[in-house]
């Protein structure tokens, strides 16, 4: 079922720092995994996915890093900027599930000071 | 990437009434769109899955006469909130699959803000 948070945990970053943001799973059978970043008031974006026969995938300034042995995936944001701040959720789908439903996690608030 | 659109971006009504929410890939067609609600400062919450002719499938615990969901075409979902009350003031958001040959994304919409009176 779908994580559900009433606190959202909070990162707080000087601007160019990197941030890390970590997410732990539970369906050991998912295989495939996607960060989004949610502005206030607006829909998730996609910012990066990862598949599970991977470990580790880089986009512009971000990387994703997959552990499958302790189910934990993490989002890394280099020189991070305050355009950054916002809500980042992973996501999670497992092939044998159908239409390819996602399950979110409970999402991280990232606040990034000037 | 490819857009999805919801109208209307904000919506307040009376208790009671009733309130249709529509969702449209705008450059894609979407066999599979998705329905999510999302209380302040909480996750997004799976409603519903939406199919392109059939009907939707529903996530436990969401009650299927309250919120009616219609998928007529390959890039058109509509949610409606019938007999709309305050609790039911939330930020719903919609999501389109695009499943092809390379690619199987998921998209959302801006969502809906929805204030029930």
């Amino acid at each position: 079922g779908e994580s559900v948070g009433l606190h959202l945990p909070t990162l707080s970053v000087q601007e160019g720092d990197n941030s890390i943001i970590n997410c732990a799973y539970s369906n050991s059978a998912s295989d495939y995994f996607i960060w989004y970043k949610q502005e206030s008031g607006k829909g998730p974006q996609f910012i990066i996915d990862i598949r599970s026969n991977m470990d580790k995938r880089q986009g512009q300034r971000v990387t994703v890093l997959l552990n499958k042995t302790v189910k934990h995936l993490s989002l890394q944001i280099a020189a991070t900027q305050p355009g950054d701040s916002a809500v980042y959720f992973c996501a999670e789908i497992s092939e044998s599930t159908s239409y390819g439903k996602l399950t979110f996690g409970q999402g991280t608030i990232l606040t990034v000071h000037p | 990437g490819a857009v999805v659109s919801q109208h209307p971006s904000w919506v307040i009504c009376k208790s009671g009434t009733s309130v249709k929410i529509e969702c449209r890939s705008l450059d894609f067609q979407a066999t599979t769109m998705f329905w999510y609600r999302q209380f302040p400062k909480q996750s997004l919450m799976l409603m519903a899955t939406s199919n392109e002719g059939s009907k939707a499938t529903y996530e436990q615990g969401v009650e299927k006469d309250k919120f009616l969901i219609n998928h007529a075409s390959l890039t058109l979902s509509t949610l409606t909130v019938t007999s709309a009350h305050p609790e039911d003031s939330s930020f719903y958001i919609c999501s389109a699959r695009d499943s092809g040959f390379l690619t199987d994304t998921q998209y959302f919409g801006p969502g809906t803000r929805l204030t029930v009176l």
